[in-house]
């Protein structure tokens, strides 16, 4: 199975404040990697796929970048609904697998 | 627009099978490239996937799980009925079901999920 590490597995941060989180795979996975964003109670929500893809409705702060097996999810200017958990997933083979979660809490 | 729905039971007892049904509307699972799949979170833990079905009757499992899991479709209700035998109160979380396409691997709409608790 391809291990997806994330990091910080948390993150304090003001609104306005630039965050990224980092997903690194165990083995290359070309670019076929989302991120989620997860609330408390509600669906996950696919934010970017295709490591840099901004999924249709998502706001133009959210970016994707990377390939291989180094991964980025930037949130440019952070907004009070953007306080969530962050999950990265590989789809490049089966058993699809996710990151641990990166839970972004305000300042 | 697409809806995803799960149901099933809540409490489920040690040994026992689960089973859980995925309700959905907004497309068909008989279109080329389209899959539902089965993630789960245990409390305070991370995402797991745990299988996918595809709209030509590929199925995809957790090998980790594979013995336990079945995965079907129901074209013409629109739902995938998900089966875990011998559940175990490591199996408790939340259980979702999302919709999938095979060109890009991701879940871009998702059920709100069902609370699964194993417990005697």
């Amino acid at each position: 199975d391809i291990q997806m590490t994330q990091s910080p597995s948390s993150v304090s941060a003001s609104v306005g404040d630039r965050v990224t989180i980092t997903c690194r795979a165990s083995q290359g996975i070309s670019r076929w990697l989302a991120w989620y964003q997860h609330k408390p109670g509600k669906a996950p929500e696919l934010l970017i796929y295709a490591a840099s893809s901004l999924q249709s409705g998502v706001p133009s702060r959210f970016s994707g970048s990377g390939s291989g097996t180094d991964f980025a999810l930037t949130i440019s200017s952070l907004q009070p609904e953007d306080f969530a958990t962050y999950f990265c997933q590989q789809g490049n083979s089966f058993p699809y697998t996710f990151g641990q979660g990166t839970k972004l809490e305000i300042k | 627009q697409i809806t995803l729905k799960e149901s099933g039971p809540t409490l489920v007892k040690p040994t026992e099978t689960l089973t859980l049904t995925c309700t959905f509307s907004g497309f068909s699972l008989s279109s080329s490239d389209v899959g539902v799949g089965w993630i789960r979170q245990p409390p305070g833990k991370a995402l797991e996937w745990l299988a996918l079905i595809y709209w030509d009757d590929d199925k995809r499992y957790s090998p980790s799980l594979k013995s336990r899991l079945t995965i079907t479709k129901d074209t013409s209700k629109n739902q995938v009925v998900l089966t875990m035998t011998n559940m175990d109160p490591l199996d408790t979380g939340t259980y979702y079901c999302a919709h999938s396409e095979y060109s890009s691997s991701s879940f871009d709409s998702w059920g709100q999920g069902t609370l699964v608790t194993v417990s005697s």
